[in-house]
This record gives structure tokens, C-alpha cells and sequence, in this order.
């Protein structure tokens, strides 16, 4: 089953603008990370935020956290075409229960 | 190429056969995970492997599939009698927790077709 909902399924934007996808988790956390994949390749770490942590940046990236009310929202700032991907946030990954995954947000970038 | 690799990268085959997958992590990290992504859904979590021990398994893995890592290094993931709804992408993951418990490093994954 799927932990997280990201929101919205799929962003389409000028390259140079910015993007927002968001992120809600249904059970408490430890950590929550994030995730790109390229069309039908593997998936790459972005960053992750431990549950004390509020906020947190990483070059362009900009990943926000909200225990309060289960979610969490990543921007990337000034988008290139090459950040055209499926963006997933996802929990857990501490040791036997793997990570859980949410549905994905799909991100194109328009030259 | 030092990151995590698979083999094949597609395969099809036809409803009933068997296939077998191969995924070589990490050379340093001793965790192993499978996970199976289909067209439109996040990955989702199949088993787990510390070194060479299987340590947990998903109630996805039905007993058509059986994944081993006999000497605590590669590991592959064997699904017998296919089915069409085993059609998917498979993912292998590997981690190294003494550095990061909770980054896993992807491999490119194994696309499956089953006709």
C-alpha cells in the first residue's frame, strides 16, 4: 500500500519558473525523503528531512516539513528541462520495512 | 560504473514461464532491497536482505517469487509460473546504514512483460 499522496499528480511549467509538489504520509515518521526518476529509469535520492527538522536546502532544492498535520512539500527553484521527472516522496528505509512510496507528482519542464 | 546494477534490463515472456533477475548492489553496502513499480504508482516494497540473510517480506511476494543473495553480495529475485499482472518494473535498491540507514541508492531496474 501506499503511504504518501503527492499533490498535484502532474505539473507542467515554464523552464525558469518554479515548482511546488506536496506531500501528505499517514503514519508517524522518523524521516521523510524524496525521490526523482527519469522516465523509465531508476530513481535517484534528492534529500531527506528528519521528522525534528522544519526545513531544509540542498542547491536548488527547498524541502519543507509539517508533522503537525502530515506533509511535507518540495520546490524547485528556477527549473530547467532537466528536471523533467516523476518526483516521490517516501518513508521509513530505516532498516526491514524498505521505504513506502508515494503515487508520484510527473514534472515537465517546457522550454 | 560504480552505482547498482540489473540484469536484464527487459525481458518478456510469455504467461507460465519462469524468469530470474539479477541485481548486483554496492560493492560496501551489506542491505538489499527489491521493490516492483508499476506504470503510474510509486515502488513498492517486495523483501529485504542484511548481508545474506532475507530479513523481511512483503505480503506482495507471493509464493510464486523467491529472491536469494547466497554470499551476502548480488542477490536475484525468481518468479515462477508468471502471470500477466506480474508485468512491472523491478526495482533493486542497496544501502550502507553505517554511513546513511536511511538513502538507498536505485538501480536502473528490470523492466518484465509478461504476454
Amino acid at each position: 500500500s501506499q503511504q504518501g499522496e503527492e499533490d498535484p499528480q502532474a505539473l507542467s511549467i515554464q523552464e525558469g519558473e518554479n515548482a511546488t509538489m506536496n506531500c501528505s504520509y499517514k503514519t508517524s515518521i522518523n524521516n521523510l525523503q524524496w525521490y526523482r526518476q527519469n522516465s523509465g529509469r531508476g530513481l535517484v535520492h534528492l534529500i531527506l528531512i528528519r521528522s525534528n527538522e522544519r526545513e531544509k536546502h540542498s542547491g536548488r532544492l527547498r524541502v519543507t516539513l509539517d508533522t503537525s498535520k502530515k506533509s511535507s512539500s518540495l520546490l524547485i527553484t528556477a527549473s530547467r528541462a532537466a528536471d523533467t521527472a516523476s518526483y516521490f516522496c517516501a518513508t521509513g528505509g530505516g532498516g526491514a520495512d524498505g521505504l513506502t512510496f508515494g503515487k508520484g507528482t510527473h514534472l515537465i519542464i517546457q522550454p | 560504473d560504480t552505482g547498482v546494477s540489473q540484469d536484464p534490463r527487459h525481458k518478456i515472456t510469455k504467461r507460465g514461464q519462469n524468469v530470474t533477475f539479477r541485481c548486483d548492489p554496492i560493492s560496501e553496502h551489506n542491505r538489499l532491497y527489491w521493490y516492483r513499480q508499476t506504470l503510474g504508482q510509486g515502488p513498492e516494497f517486495l523483501t529485504y536482505f542484511q548481508n545474506e540473510a532475507q530479513l523481511e517480506k512483503s505480503r506482495l511476494l507471493s509464493d510464486r517469487f523467491s529472491a536469494e543473495r547466497p554470499k551476502g553480495s548480488f542477490s536475484t529475485l525468481e518468479i515462477q509460473r508468471t502471470e500477466q499482472g506480474d508485468s512491472a518494473m523491478y526495482l533493486c535498491a542497496s544501502s550502507f546504514p553505517d554511513r546513511d540507514p536511511y538513502e538507498q541508492y536505485f538501480g536502473p531496474g528490470t523492466r518484465l512483460t509478461v504476454t
